[in-house]
């Protein structure tokens, strides 16, 4: 059974860079595709983008000139960076995928909360 | 980007009953919508994919009907813990976008 965990800090200053990692374990992270999704305080979810084990990546164009995301095979892991934030960058934020490929998400991490405040 | 509308915001429903929800799509998806579950404090989980087959383990009171701009979950008898928010997603364009979500709650 595959599982997901994210990492990275909770706190971020404003105008700086948010990062997160996704460490994949149970099943291998090559040949498929990982998300990126967030969800602020009692709202809905929002797609961030995702990436191929290529380093292949679509994201969401109104995210697109502030995401870069990355992958490391050799540690199972992706990453998220999310530059010059503001509060409205403040949620909870999800690794996911699917093996099926990038349609639906069947694997989530647990969800990490970022707060964006000085 | 396609717009997923779901309706309505909150269904009142007594365990035991039926639950309808909807989503609309701002242009067709074909059968490419997903739906979900979401407790509080927890992650969605993957209820429906291809607008009517269950995921894997998902109670056969779970079932998606729906193509082309508009999709049904229904829950055909709600137990206690069928309480919560569903969303649906459409994966049939770039960028994959969600629903607002519809709260079920104990009437």
């Amino acid at each position: 059974q595959v599982q997901l965990q994210e990492s990275g800090p909770g706190l971020v200053k404003p105008s700086e860079t948010l990062s997160l990692t996704c460490t994949v374990s149970g099943g291998s992270i090559s040949s498929y595709y990982w998300s990126w999704i967030r969800q602020p305080a009692g709202k809905g979810l929002e797609w961030i983008g995702r990436i191929y084990t290529s380093g292949s990546t679509n994201y969401n164009p109104s995210l697109k000139s502030r995401v870069t995301m990355s992958v490391d095979t050799s540690k199972n892991q992706f990453s998220l960076k999310l530059s010059s934030v503001t509060a409205a960058d403040t949620a909870v934020y999800y690794c996911a995928t699917s093996y099926v490929g990038p349609y639906y998400f069947d694997y989530w991490g647990q969800g990490t909360l970022v707060t964006v405040s000085s | 980007e396609i717009v997923m509308t779901q309706s309505p915001a909150t269904l009142s429903v007594s365990p035991g009953e039926r639950a309808t929800l909807s989503c609309r799509a701002s242009q067709s998806v074909s059968s490419n919508l997903a739906w979900y579950q979401q407790k509080p404090g927890q992650a969605p989980r993957l209820l429906i994919y291809g607008a009517s087959t269950r995921a894997t383990g998902i109670a056969a009171r779970f079932s998606g009907s729906g193509s082309g701009t508009e999709f049904t979950l229904t829950i055909s008898s709600l137990q206690s813990e069928d309480f919560a928010v569903y969303y649906c997603q459409q994966y049939n364009n770039w960028p994959r976008t969600f629903g607002q979500g519809t709260k079920v709650e104990i009437k």
